[in-house]
């Protein structure tokens, strides 16, 4: 049973760095996710795909990118990393869109320095 | 602006029933979730109220009352692997998920 894998699971990033987190499903889901995690606030959606092809921001997009070549795939690159963006990231699936259950991946803890 | 409010920590002992209160503020109301995440975790999935009133799923229940923006939910014969937090969502006019910021669940023995 795979679900959603994401990779890494952990990364320590010097500022000023590109970097891709790479999400992929399994279940044929048409809407993708990706949401940072910060202590004390709520998942906030970065990016959003409800099919492939189409990609969508969410509520705090800048400093980040998505693509949605297929079903399965839904990268996450951070173009120049900055401190702020030292989170836990988590890719999520749904085969209902906004109404349906979400399935998260095991999320990537991301360390800017 | 839109909102959702949840305690932050609670806590309770092993064998107890606990409720956790969720209110919202959103444009719109297509549905509310209940998540639960333990810590190191991804969230997952355990109810979804769209119509009022309580949804019964094994020890754990859900209520919701959309005239008062109010949902909660009910956590019964407590035991440790509960500790966790639980997340409130609400699916707004546009079909975005707005998130509470979760309430850690504390269980004692």
């Amino acid at each position: 049973i795979a679900g959603i894998t994401q990779a890494p699971t952990s990364q320590i990033l010097a500022a000023g760095r590109r970097m891709t987190l790479r999400c992929t499903q399994d279940m044929r889901h048409n809407a993708m996710y990706w949401y940072r995690q910060d202590l004390g606030l709520g998942l906030r959606l970065i990016h959003y795909s409800n099919t492939a092809g189409t990609t969508g921001k969410g509520e705090v997009p800048d400093g980040y990118s998505v693509s949605r070549a297929n079903t399965d795939d839904f990268p996450l690159t951070l173009a120049s990393a900055v401190p702020s963006q030292t989170s836990v990231y988590f890719c999520a699936s749904s085969a209902q869109g906004g109404n349906g259950e979400l399935f998260f991946g095991e999320g990537s803890r991301l360390t800017v320095l | 602006g839109q909102n959702i409010d949840q305690p932050t920590e609670m806590t309770a002992t092993e064998g107890a029933i606990v409720q956790i209160n969720c209110t919202y503020q959103t444009s719109g109301f297509n549905g509310l979730f209940w998540y639960q995440q333990h810590a190191g975790e991804a969230p997952t999935f355990l109810s979804y109220n769209v119509l009022d009133g309580l949804e019964e799923k094994g020890r754990f229940s859900s209520f919701l009352s959309r005239s008062k923006g109010y949902s909660y939910l009910l956590l019964k014969e407590l035991q440790m692997k509960d500790s966790a937090s639980y997340l409130c969502a609400v699916t707004d006019s546009n079909y975005q998920l707005i998130w509470g910021a979760g309430t850690k669940l504390i269980i004692k023995p």
